[in-house]
């Protein structure tokens, strides 16, 4: 069964660096779309990042020049790498399994959802 | 960027109750829309994909329906663990994803 687990968040100054990884023992995050999203207190999700099969990486707006992902397969982990850290990036960071469920003929495309989840980490970004 | 509006933002219904969650998207996106359930504590669960598809697991209590722009998720009888925040969920922008703002279903 795959279970995703996150860890290295913690209390980190504003400008400081951290590196969140998300592991499973059943080496599937070698072999899937790993996506990070995030939720800051009290508030909704919001998507982070995600790295497809290989090394191809997409960011949000939010976070694009400041957060890495990045996979060691020899690990099957992959990685969040959060530089330049601000108050607002405060969330609870989760990793999940970017599936591809469906297929739409009609377009030709899959229809992706995020089907396994992680507990998730915290991060707090404060002085 | 594609935004996603959820209404509404909270709701209370008793145990037994027919309930039914929406979900807007700003643009047309087909049928490429999952929901999820949250529990305080807990990561988010998904339980419909593509707008009508039971995630494995899933009771079949809960359903989706919609395509275009506008969506719905039903559950028709609530059971007490169904009590949960619910979010919404676009995938037509992969990998830009974004998300409703979530439903807070309480007991009433």
């Amino acid at each position: 069964e795959v279970q995703l687990v996150e860890s290295g968040g913690h209390l980190v100054q504003p400008g400081g660096s951290l590196r969140l990884s998300c592991t499973d023992s059943t080496f599937s995050v070698n072999n899937n779309y790993v996506t990070w999203v995030r939720q800051a207190p009290g508030k909704g999700l919001e998507w982070v990042s995600i790295i497809y099969l290989g090394i191809t990486t997409y960011s949000a707006d939010s976070v694009k020049g400041r957060f890495t992902v990045s996979r060691d397969k020899s690990k099957s982990t992959v990685f969040l790498q959060m530089n330049s850290l601000k108050a607002e990036d405060t969330a609870v960071y989760y990793c999940a399994r970017d599936m591809d469920l469906h297929y739409d003929s009609s377009i030709g495309r899959y229809n992706y959802a995020m089907d396994v989840w992680g507990r998730g980490t915290a991060v707090t970004v404060s002085s | 960027d594609i935004q996603m509006a959820q209404s509404p933002s909270s709701l209370s219904a008793s145990v037994g109750d027919r309930v039914t969650i929406t979900c807007r998207a700003s643009q047309n996106i087909r049928n490429f829309l999952n929901w999820y359930q949250q529990k305080p504590g807990e990561a988010p669960k998904l339980l419909i994909y593509a707008a009508s598809s039971l995630q494995s697991g899933v009771p079949s209590r809960f359903s989706g329906s919609g395509s275009g722009t506008d969506f719905t998720l039903t559950i028709s009888s609530l059971q007490p663990e169904d009590f949960a925040t619910y979010f919404c969920q676009q995938s037509y922008s992969r990998p830009s994803y974004t998300f409703g703002q979530g439903t807070k279903l309480e007991i009433k």
